[in-house]
């Protein structure tokens, strides 16, 4: 059974940078296609990007574009986002999820990141 | 990017009554290897979302057979037969054809 381990609550000041991880246990990083997800309070879900099926790579939603990295490392079955030059309205619960069938499941417990000065 | 749109937003239920939220997308849903693919998630309060429906109408691994979907194109439906207490949270329906993914607003089904 596949499951996502999420790092723990991260608070970042404005202009900083965040890392959120996701440790696959129950299978092998590198048949997973990954995904991130935010979601900020009280708010819906929002998918940040992920492995694209078709075109074979990884694809960012075009609002994160040039501030959001997602790297994958099979050697160890680490996912990881990187958002830079945060901003207050960046707080919010990320996730990480993978693909069944193009839906997303199973999903992370969420890692919440908190920006305040 | 393809616009997913909810309706209602708000869902009061009785207990053992049932429910529908539908999902409608600015674009067709229909992948060039035709599938549709089009899920639908639960997320309960404090949880992660989890998945429910995916490419329209199957039903994943240990979801009730209460929950069906239904659909096509770019209309779509998630119906609950009877909705039960731990049925209380938001849905949303979430197309996966093309790049990017995107979301519905979000349903919140709370009981009457």
């Amino acid at each position: 059974q596949v499951q996502l381990i999420q790092s723990g609550a991260e608070v970042k000041k404005p202009g900083a940078s965040v890392k959120v991880s996701c440790t696959i246990s129950g299978y092998t990083l590198s048949k997973l296609p990954m995904h991130w997800v935010r979601q900020a309070p009280g708010k819906g879900l929002e998918w940040m990007g992920g492995f694209d099926l078709d075109g074979g790579e990884t694809v960012y939603a075009q609002k994160f574009q040039g501030r959001v990295t997602m790297i994958e490392d099979i050697y160890t079955d680490i996912a990881y986002m990187e958002l830079s030059s945060l901003r207050s309205d960046d707080t919010a619960v990320y996730y990480c999820a993978t693909v069944f069938s193009r839906g997303l499941d199973p999903w992370g417990q969420g890692t919440l990141v908190t920006v305040s000065s | 990017e393809i616009v997913m749109t909810q309706t209602p937003l708000t869902s009061p239920v009785t207990l053992g009554q049932p429910a529908s939220i539908s999902c409608r997308s600015s674009q067709s849903l229909v992948h060039s290897d035709g599938n549709t693919y089009l899920s639908w998630l639960q997320q309960r309060p404090g949880q992660p979302p989890r998945l429910l429906i995916y490419k329209i109408s199957n039903r994943f691994s240990g979801v009730p057979d209460r929950f069906s979907g239904s659909g096509a194109v770019t209309d779509f439906t998630l119906k609950i037969s009877r909705v039960e207490a731990e049925d209380v949270g938001v849905y949303y329906c979430l197309q996966a054809t093309q790049v990017p993914h995107t979301f519905g607003q979000g349903t919140k089904l709370e009981i009457k």
